[in-house]
């Protein structure tokens, strides 16, 4: 079937822009998480989507960052007001409930300039 | 102390040869554990997880865990240079939902 899919998957943006990025899960997966990699860096967390409930937004660098998932399934995460240290690639998984294997997307590389 | 540790490598291996591979971590109540494997401008792909103590072995993978030890390996037997690759190490938190992850070690097979 199909797996997470992400769009735009390269996106270049004049700093003080807003982006917004776009995460489509695996029909099904109910947990939905954001993480952000920089050059050589390791994942960071940055926000998670379970079902219904509330989502943890405790990664989130900035109030310029901001999610949302729509009917349970497609998530944008939104950067405001972009910044050179927003440059990284974008990561989304989705995992069929939490605490389960998580299935990553080919991410979204964001460069601003 | 960070969450979860790898050791950053370069981890250089004749083809053929065995990759061995280790992370600890900090949170001795984790129950799951993954690895995942990321090749240079991809995103992360599982490879394994475990969640009991013991090996599990999946074709040239071998996962290996203790938690006594807080301690995950990840062996890979007659590598190849399709393996060449940063592998990372997550760990499910035993309070949350959360995976932390390690820096990755970057595995580079020689031909």
């Amino acid at each position: 079937g199909a797996g997470v899919s992400q769009s735009p998957s390269n996106k270049v943006t004049e700093k003080g822009k807003d982006v917004e990025l776009r995460c489509d899960p695996i029909s099904g997966h109910t947990a939905l998480y954001w993480y952000r990699q920089s050059l050589g860096q390791g994942l960071e967390f940055l926000i998670y989507f379970q079902g219904n409930s509330a989502p943890d937004k405790s990664g989130l660098p900035s109030d310029r960052f901001s999610a949302e998932r729509t009917g349970g399934s497609v998530s944008t995460l939104t950067i405001q007001r972009t910044q050179q240290e927003d440059s990284a690639v974008y990561l989304c998984a989705s995992s069929p409930r939490d605490r389960e294997v998580q299935f990553f997307g080919p991410g979204t590389r964001l460069t601003v300039l | 102390q960070k969450e979860v540790e790898q050791n950053s490598g370069p981890l250089s291996v004749p083809e053929g040869a065995i990759a061995s591979l280790n992370c600890t971590y900090s949170d001795r109540g984790s129950q799951s554990f993954f690895w995942y494997r990321q090749y240079s401008g991809k995103s992360p792909e599982l490879i394994m997880f475990i969640y009991s103590n013991g090996d599990k072995e999946d074709g040239r993978f071998t996962a290996q865990l203790n938690k006594a030890s807080q301690y995950v390996s990840l062996l890979i037997r007659d590598s190849q240079p399709s393996d060449s690759a940063t592998y990372l190490c997550a760990v499910g938190s035993s309070n949350d939902y959360k995976l932390s992850f390690g820096a990755g070690t970057t595995v580079t097979v020689r031909a």
